[in-house]
């Protein structure tokens, strides 16, 4: 079974408009971080967002914000006020406490912000 | 800011050839990790590597891998005879020790792209 499954291969936002990227995990340690890495064009993986599985409050840094439904197992990305820029290809991951520290990561959502 | 470093950026080789990637993790980071990515598929975890021995492996980490951290700075994974199936981006990453949110975030070197040919 998939620890981590993102639905949207590809994704379209007008630009300046918010856009919500999903991601939903299945995991029975109840201790676990959710992140989201952005990967452009270039290939480098660039860390955006942390959420603690025990955290209360949504995480939320600058434009990006994690919508984090722990009943639903759903931790979904969105961007505000998307930018040319935030094409790219978005990977939801998670590391379990039990599992030493590995980051498992789900296919990723290619999105392509339009002009 | 304080990043990872990846070297060489591209390394192509003859299948069966070895070759030895590079890394240079933050400096006060302690647990050091590699993963590939085959192009256009997700990142998959290959090791990890905590107090100079490694802490835990995939079934994709077969004999053919091995990672050294030869001093205090650099973390190796080299591949002892490559194979086609070996060409994928290979990423560095490295963290502190878990104490809170920012402990927790693994941070990603630019990527080496192994092409086996």
């Amino acid at each position: 079974a998939q620890k981590i499954t993102q639905t949207q291969p590809g994704m379209f936002v007008q630009e300046k408009e918010a856009v919500t990227l999903d991601c939903t995990y299945d995991t029975s340690d109840p201790s676990y971080g959710l992140f989201w890495y952005k990967q452009p064009s270039s290939g480098e993986m660039i860390f955006l967002i942390y959420q603690g599985s025990y955290d209360q409050q949504n995480a939320t840094e600058g434009r990006y914000s994690l919508n984090f439904q722990k009943a639903r197992k759903s931790a979904n990305l969105v961007i505000s006020a998307s930018q040319l820029g935030d094409s790219a290809m978005y990977f939801c991951a998670m590391r379990e406490d039990n599992q030493g520290g590995k980051l498992i990561f789900g296919q990723g959502t290619e999105l392509s912000v339009k002009p | 800011e304080p990043e990872v470093t990846q070297t060489p950026s591209h390394q192509v080789t003859q299948m069966g050839q070895e070759v030895i990637l590079r890394c240079v993790p933050i400096s006060n980071h302690l647990y050091f990790y590699w993963y590939r990515q085959i192009l256009g598929q997700k990142v998959e975890f290959l090791v990890s590597f905590y107090n100079n021995e490694i802490s835990e492996k995939s079934e994709i980490f077969d004999d053919q891998f091995s990672v050294e951290r030869p001093d205090g700075s650099n973390f190796t994974l080299k591949i002892r005879s490559t194979k086609l199936e070996d060409s994928a981006m290979y990423f560095c990453a490295s963290r502190v020790v878990p104490q809170g949110a920012m402990g927790d975030t693994q941070y990603f070197g630019p990527g080496t792209r192994l092409t086996v040919l």
